[in-house]
């Protein structure tokens, strides 16, 4: 089983849409969880962190799931700049420990 | 505020050369590390170091090396260059307290031929 394992996508949805990527991972010492966006031939850059009270920032909404070892990503009225690599991350219990990432699910929203 | 600088941005190289890839930081942060991204494989973790002198293999760590001399930099070295590593680099760094961000450079896209 990987690490990290996402939704495969693409998502390909119109514009005002809401949209939900699910995520899970296979460490249970897991400690911190991210969302990180990447847009075509850029690097990854943090969209949100993900706690477990679950949290919202403007149109996204993360939510995490411990004994279910499950985030999601719930993204609404979808704009055309939306448009980008959604990946999936986690970190060890460990400081100093790396990042594991998610292989990323593509969203495409169209006018 | 520069934060993470990679350097070359795009590099082709011949089987069997070597070279390093540049990576520095100026937020101080002692967690750096080195990722490479392949179509349909993800970020995957070649090498990461916890301070300087201290430095340690991530997931496929072969054909290359890594050193930390100082916070700053952290290069990562392509000994003897193969086709297989034709990837983009991306260098990350971050405070070691395990919520926080970590910061990518702009990446480095590498071809060998």
């Amino acid at each position: 089983r990987k690490e990290v394992e996402q939704d495969p996508g693409p998502f390909n949805v119109p514009e005002g849409a809401t949209v939900a990527f699910n995520c899970t991972y296979s460490n249970s010492a897991s400690q911190s969880f991210f969302w990180y966006r990447q847009d075509c031939r850029k690097e990854p850059k943090l969209l949100m962190s993900v706690y477990s009270s679950g949290n919202e920032d403007g149109r996204f909404t993360a939510q995490l799931n411990r004994a279910s070892q499950y985030i999601s990503l719930l993204i609404r009225d979808s704009k055309l700049s939306d448009s980008a690599t959604y990946l999936c991350v986690v970190r060890g219990s460990q400081a100093g420990t790396a990042l594991i990432f998610g292989k990323g699910t593509t969203l495409s929203v169209s006018s | 505020n520069a934060g993470v600088t990679q350097t070359p941005k795009f590099q082709v190289l011949k089987t069997g050369q070597s070279m390093t890839l540049q990576c520095a930081q100026d937020m101080n942060h002692e967690y750096m590390s080195w990722y490479r991204q392949d179509p349909g494989m993800g970020l995957r973790l070649i090498h990461y170091s916890v301070g300087a002198g201290i430095t340690d293999q991530g997931e496929v760590p072969n054909g290359y090396n890594v050193s930390r001399s100082t916070t700053e930099d952290f290069p990562l070295r392509l000994l003897s260059a193969a086709p297989s590593q034709t990837s983009v680099y991306f260098c990350a760094s971050s405070n070691s307290g395990v919520g926080n961000t970590i910061y990518f450079g702009e990446g480095s896209w590498l071809t060998v031929v």
